[in-house]
């Protein structure tokens, strides 16, 4: 049982760049978050979702985007990457009932 | 958004030691949960609290769900060098819009010298 898995681990990207963290869950579960997580700081919720075709914002959305197509997939995009979204994000899901999140491993970012 | 808040914000300590933690909070929660971190992985879950007064044990890790549900506290017995990492608390509420999000501590970061 695979879990959460997240890709890709690694990345950097120039100032500007786009991209798209790609998260999957194989646990049927309907919500799924994006955080990010920075020295100090902890875990800050970016976007979430409560099922599938649905997006709400977080505590930090501004300059990322999210989408759901598929219940098993969430997907995190950075349209023009900044050196401020360098971090590490987090990838979690839920199952309806349960207060339990079950995290990734993470995808380490770098925006130079 | 809130942040619960969490202590110590790291140990050193030496192998054997028993260890404390807490996180508090102005507001209610109804479920509190306790995760670690190992470097370079993400958060795992060590216990999850449901109920007031709770007291729940995993291993050599005991956690509680304080009376007022305002606080909780996770403790490690004789702790070995595989303990080390960070460890965080999470609360969530069931009411209202807030349902489905979790209120994370800052860390503890434990460091355990052999």
């Amino acid at each position: 049982n695979a879990g959460v898995t997240q890709t890709p681990k690694f990345r950097v990207l120039k100032t500007g760049q786009s991209m798209t963290l790609l998260c999957a869950q194989d646990m049927n579960h309907e919500y799924m978050y994006w955080y990010r997580q920075d020295p100090g700081m902890g875990l800050r919720l970016i976007h979430y979702s409560v099922g599938e075709g649905t997006t709400a914002k977080g505590e930090v959305p501004d300059g990322y985007n999210v989408s759901r197509l598929k219940k098993q997939n969430f997907l995190l995009g950075l349209e023009s990457a900044a050196p401020s979204q360098t971090s590490v994000y987090f990838c979690a899901s839920r199952g309806a009932g349960e207060g339990i999140q079950y995290f990734g491993a993470g995808t380490r970012l770098s925006v130079l | 958004g809130q942040q619960l808040n969490q202590s110590p914000q790291s140990m050193f300590i030496q192998e054997g030691e028993d260890v404390s933690m807490n996180c508090t909070s102005s507001s209610i929660f109804n479920t509190w949960l306790w995760y670690k971190q190992e470097p370079g992985e993400g958060p795992v879950l060590l216990i999850a609290l449901y109920k007031a007064g709770e007291l729940t044990s995993n291993g050599r890790l005991t956690a509680q769900f304080g009376i007022t549900r305002k606080d909780s506290f996770l403790n490690i017995s004789a702790s070995i060098p595989s303990d080390v990492g960070i460890y965080f608390c999470a609360g969530q509420r069931d009411s209202g819009g807030s349902n489905y999000k979790l209120t994370f501590g800052k860390g503890t970061l434990l460091t355990v010298n052999p």
